[in-house]
């Protein structure tokens, strides 16, 4: 059974900072993963999407890459800004099934 | 585009009554899945359309939940009667291709509360 773990749960930053967020699988046969962000009370804004033959994508100050033999994917964000303070959410489709499967979900809190 | 709408964006409702939310998908999206939000278990698909025809509702919780889809642009998912565990945030999202092979967008959602 797939399971997805990001970890930390939160995260503090000063603005400027450049971070990482993990998002680690078990199952490594992936046919997609996506990452999201979430701001309070509202709902999912897709970020990047990987395919499985993909090693990374890149969006602005945004880029994930995504290692299926080591069961992860990492969430890089250059320059913090207070804006990116939202929580991030990963989620991935396993080969042969149609849905998507959630991580929990990592809470950014970039300080001005 | 609107992206996708939702409707109601607030619900709050009594026990044992019949709530019906609304999802209109992204025009020209063929699959689209309902997902509930909550604290405890994060989100959970509980049922995937794929031209109007539903694929998989394994994550449908009980029969007190039902979810039709009558034609390409209109989605609903109701719940008969409610019980307050039932309170979450239900999001709609739709995507291009079979199942989740493209990317997904979602809606607001709805967040329900039975009292």
């Amino acid at each position: 059974k797939q399971e997805v773990t990001q970890i930390p749960a939160a995260l503090s930053v000063p603005e400027g900072e450049n971070l990482v967020l993990n998002c680690s699988f078990t199952d490594s046969a992936i046919y997609n993963l996506q990452w999201f962000r979430q701001d309070p009370g509202k709902g999912l804004t897709s970020l990047l999407l990987i395919q499985s033959s993909q090693r990374e994508q890149t969006s602005g100050r945004l880029n994930a890459s995504l290692d299926k033999s080591s069961g992860r994917s990492t969430l890089y964000i250059a320059a913090s800004q207070p804006g990116d303070s939202a929580t991030y959410l990963c989620a991935l489709r396993t080969s042969g099934t149609y849905k998507y499967i959630f991580g929990t979900g990592t809470r950014l809190k970039v300080l001005a | 585009d609107a992206g996708v709408i939702q409707s109601p964006r607030h619900e709050v409702t009594e026990m044992g009554q019949e709530v019906t939310l609304r999802c209109k998908p992204i025009s020209g999206h063929n699959s689209l899945f309902w997902y509930r939000q909550t604290m405890m278990r994060g989100l959970e698909l509980l049922i995937y359309f794929n031209n109007n025809v539903p694929i998989d509702d394994s994550g449908m919780p009980e029969d007190r939940f039902s979810a039709k889809m009558p034609n390409a642009s209109f989605s609903t998912l109701k719940i008969q009667p409610s019980e307050p565990r039932d309170s979450a945030v239900y999001f709609c999202a739709s995507s291009l291709g079979q199942g989740a092979v493209g990317e997904q967008f979602f809606g607001p959602g709805t967040r329900l509360t039975v009292l």
